[in-house]
């Protein structure tokens, strides 16, 4: 089955600086890889996804990379801010079969 | 519309009990998909339902059951409790006809503790 890794599992970033999470995939037939944001005592909620016949995808601060090859997708948030602190889940779909998300990154921006 | 309501939001309850947890998902939504998140494990795939077939299931013990009533409404149930089964289960609901193929609607979570 799919086995998602993702890194690091904890991040600290000064306010206005960039963030990378990087996460990596097993399985080639994983077609669909959505980012999740869950702050602390709330539900997850999507905050970007891309397909595999796309190569990057943005939406104003963040963005995703794919690299299908190397089978590893990144998380980039520029412009950070207090508000981003939260934790991010990556996750992959191969096919029409349950989501796989990676274990998850604390993002702390520090103002 | 109304979000993904789960319920109770939270309990407690003794090693060797039994817990059933509900969920309502976004209407006209029919797959429910469950996850247990646990500090350090992230969000761990229980059980996919969709048109109330059970379409997968996670590699948990066979305490772990769940079902899906024909309004799409689901519930999961963990016999003779662990501390180990100590998480918050959360509930999603997608809009795809034919299970997850896109964004999971998260529910807030039942939250369970096992003393």
């Amino acid at each position: 089955g799919e086995n998602v890794e993702q890194h690091p599992s904890t991040l600290s970033v000064q306010e206005g600086d960039s963030a990378v999470i990087k996460c990596t995939y097993s399985d080639s037939a994983s077609n669909y890889f959505p980012w999740y944001k869950q702050e602390l005592g709330k539900r997850p909620q999507l905050i970007i996804d891309i397909r595999s016949n796309v190569g990057e995808k943005k939406d104003q601060r963040i963005a995703v990379t794919l690299n299908k090859t190397a089978k590893h997708f990144s998380l980039h948030i520029t412009e950070t801010q207090p508000e981003d602190s939260a934790v991010y889940f990556c996750a992959a779909i191969p096919g029409n079969t349950p989501l796989v998300f990676g274990k998850g990154t604390r993002l702390s921006v520090i103002a | 519309k109304a979000g993904v309501t789960q319920t109770p939001r939270y309990l407690i309850k003794t090693r060797g009990q039994q817990v059933t947890l509900s969920c309502s998902p976004i209407s006209g939504h029919r797959s429910v998909s469950w996850y247990q998140q646990t500090p350090g494990q992230g969000l761990q795939f229980l059980f996919e339902y969709f048109s109330e077939t059970q379409r997968n299931k996670g590699n948990f013990p066979g305490r772990f059951s769940g079902r899906q009533f024909s309004n799409s409404r689901s519930e999961m149930n963990v016999s003779t409790l662990e501390l180990g089964d100590s998480a918050l289960y959360l509930c999603a609901s997608s809009p795809g006809t034919s299970g997850v193929t896109g964004e999971l609607f998260f529910g807030e979570g039942s939250r369970l503790t096992v003393l």
